[in-house]
């Protein structure tokens, strides 16, 4: 069964910092990867979406990348900004799951200023 | 375009009583899907559809009903509310095996 895990659960960083966050799945064979935004009380945004056959994705100052061989993705946000912060989920959809997403938990982010 | 709509955002049901959970897209995806998230949890799917006329179970379909009569509805039934389905239900729908895109969530309360 495929499992999600996202550490850390929440983070701290100040305006301006360039910043990581992990997401790691316990099955290889995955079809593709998305990462999303959630903001309390809304719904989820997607942001990026990686093909497995993919090394990353961009989108502004958002950076995705997959290492299915290490069952690794990493999501970079350049220059935070007050605005990014949020809680950020992966989910990963499996080769032969259909299209059934297994979601992580997520990494509430705050941005200081 | 208003993306992937739900009604209502909030509701509060006693124990025992039903209610439906609607959710409609205008993008004329094939796939949609049921979605609840409960606090601390990811999100885990109940029930899903590929087209009109066919849903199968996701991974915690009990105490839920669906149907899919349209491309763009997937109501979601709940019968006999119990305090264990309070939480926020997220409707989503994609073309394909691709991008999932989500509604606005429906926070459902059981007393």
């Amino acid at each position: 069964k495929q499992e999600v895990t996202q550490i850390p659960a929440a983070l701290s960083v100040p305006e301006g910092e360039n910043l990581v966050l992990n997401c790691s799945f316990t099955d290889s064979a995955i079809y593709n990867l998305q990462w999303f935004r959630q903001d309390p009380g809304k719904g989820l945004t997607s942001l990026l979406l990686i093909q497995s056959s993919q090394r990353e994705q961009t989108s502004g100052r958002l950076n995705a990348s997959l290492d299915k061989s290490s069952g690794r993705s990493t999501l970079y946000i350049a220059a935070s900004q007050p605005g990014d912060s949020a809680t950020y989920l992966c989910a990963v959809r499996i080769t032969g799951g259909g299209n059934k997403l297994t979601f992580g938990t997520g990494t509430q982010l705050k941005v200081e200023l | 375009n208003a993306g992937v709509t739900q009604t209502p955002k909030f509701r509060i049901l006693k124990i025992g009583q039903s209610m439906t959970l609607q959710c409609a897209q205008d993008m004329n995806h094939n796939y949609m899907y049921w979605y609840r998230q409960d606090p601390g949890m990811g999100l885990k799917l109940i029930y899903y559809s590929v087209g009109a006329g066919i849903t199968d179970k996701g991974e915690v379909p009990n105490g839920y009903n669906v149907s899919r009569s349209t491309t763009e509805d997937f109501p979601l039934r709940l019968e006999l509310a119990a305090p264990s389905q309070t939480s926020v239900y997220f409707c989503a729908s994609s073309l394909f095996y691709d991008e999932q895109f989500f509604g606005p969530g429906t926070r459902l309360t059981v007393l």
